[in-house]
């Protein structure tokens, strides 16, 4: 199976950086995914790791590490809107089944005060 | 615009009843997905269907039944069986086959379902 580890909760300051860690273990790591959700309302596709190293949209960049089994998504120049939760989700190529199966970490739930 | 419509928004389900959730998607992919999220919870997958007349439980099936009669269409129903079924169900659809790529999953905007 897999383990995938975040923090619970999160506070920043508007205007501020924030990184989000997130840990995991699986047998046959094929990606990770970041997506953004808002109270009530459906997660939103972030950004998407498969290799190591960084990967930057605009205010959003995701880092992964996969022989430390370790990712993070940092955001730069926090706004109130970004007061959400954060997904981390993996996929495993060893799964049965295969194809776009994602196990998803508890989120992260992000709040930006003034 | 393309997309993918969940509904009804809001379902009460009474006792040993079985209600069954809508899923529909014009984004032309394979595979769909159903989950169900807990107050501070994650996800949690329930079904899944990678082509048409195929799915594959999940991690959580028990209580649950699904169909996938068209591409289009992945209803999910919650029977009398599944004895805590209020939470928030999302439904989602990704491209690219059973390989699936760097294609990420889109969702729905969730039905919630409550017991009366």
């Amino acid at each position: 199976g897999q383990n995938i580890d975040q923090p619970t909760e999160m506070t920043a300051t508007e205007g501020a950086i924030v990184q989000i860690n997130c840990t995991y273990q699986t047998s046959g790591f094929n990606g990770l995914f970041w997506y953004q959700q808002h109270a009530g309302e459906a997660p939103t596709f972030l950004s998407y790791n498969v290799l190591d190293g960084l990967e930057e949209k605009g205010r959003f960049s995701s880092f992964l590490s996969r022989s430390k089994g370790y990712s993070y998504l940092l955001l730069k120049e926090l706004q109130m809107k970004d007061s959400a939760s954060y997904l981390c989700a993996v996929r495993d190529r060893g799964r049965t089944g295969g194809g776009n199966k994602l196990t998803f970490g508890t989120g992260t739930q992000l709040k930006v005060e003034l | 615009d393309g997309g993918i419509t969940q509904s009804p928004k809001y379902l009460f389900r009474k006792e040993g009843q079985n209600v069954t959730l809508s899923c529909e998607q014009n984004l032309n992919h394979d595979a769909m997905y159903w989950y169900r999220q807990d107050p501070g919870q994650g996800l949690r997958l329930i079904y899944y269907s990678q082509i048409v007349n195929d799915f594959q439980k999940g991690d959580i099936a028990e209580g649950y039944s699904v169909s996938r009669e068209k591409k289009e269409s992945f209803p999910l129903t919650v029977t009398s069986a599944q004895k805590n079924p209020t939470a928030f169900y999302l439904c989602a659809s990704s491209g690219g086959g059973v390989r699936g790529g760097n294609q990420p999953q889109h969702f729905g905007d969730g039905t919630r379902l409550s017991i009366l």
